[in-house]
């Protein structure tokens, strides 16, 4: 198991746009963590799984933004309609108790 | 609201000299921080958690309530501690979700 795994590294995308990333968490860790960080920011939170119930999202969570986790494995989290206020790094994580396993990211840049 | 504040975007020390990165919160609760480390290239890593009251790669982190703190600190700087550092509360209990400072650069000079 090399850790938490992210799919593609970088995406580049025109606006209006449907974008879908894909998160590979480390086997065992039953939580899984999809947070998002702008420029100059910490990483903010954008919503949880455990296992495979989608427990909470944040508020930052718009309608166009979904994400699943079928059957406790990977997950993915698809943003439709893409804007410019989108472009940011989307981080997910993984855990089994209290401290999270990052993944590389995804870099997102809406032109 | 639940607040996490990192006062210094950048920090700059020399080698051997002592570091102290500040962290202060806001939270309603009992508070439960972590420290998260980005070196160069590499993806967020956890540093330290304070229930584990515990020493990595020389630094230590006390949780202090009445200043309502977090500080990591570390006696002797080195330049492999060049990293960007972020100070995290739990927020969500037991979702376990976290809410991040802004981050500081710690920059070691030789």
């Amino acid at each position: 198991d090399t850790g938490v795994s992210q799919d593609p590294r970088h995406k580049i995308t025109k606006r209006g746009q449907n974008v879908t990333f894909r998160c590979d968490p480390i086997s065992e860790h039953n939580r899984l963590y999809w947070y998002r960080q702008t420029l100059g920011q910490g990483p903010e939170f954008l919503t949880y799984f455990q296992n495979e119930a989608q427990l909470e999202k944040s508020r930052l969570l718009s309608d166009r933004f979904s994400a699943e986790r079928p059957k406790g494995s990977f997950s993915t989290l698809e943003i439709q309609r893409t804007e410019q206020g989108d472009s940011a790094m989307y981080l997910c994580a993984s855990s089994l108790d209290r401290g999270y396993t990052f993944g590389s990211g995804t870099r997102l840049t809406v032109v | 609201a639940q607040r996490v504040t990192q006062p210094e975007k950048l920090l700059s020390v020399f080698k051997g000299a002592p570091v102290e990165l500040k962290c202060n919160y806001s939270y309603s609760g009992s508070p439960e921080l972590f420290w998260y480390v980005q070196y160069s290239r590499q993806r967020l890593q956890l540093l330290l958690r304070h229930i584990s009251r515990e020493s990595i790669k020389g630094f230590t982190a006390d949780l202090n309530k009445g200043e309502t703190s977090f500080h990591l600190k570390k006696p002797f700087a080195q330049e492999e501690d060049s990293a960007m550092y972020y100070c995290a509360l739990n927020y969500g209990g037991a979702t376990n979700k976290l809410i991040f400072g802004t981050g500081t650069l710690l920059a070691v000079q030789p």
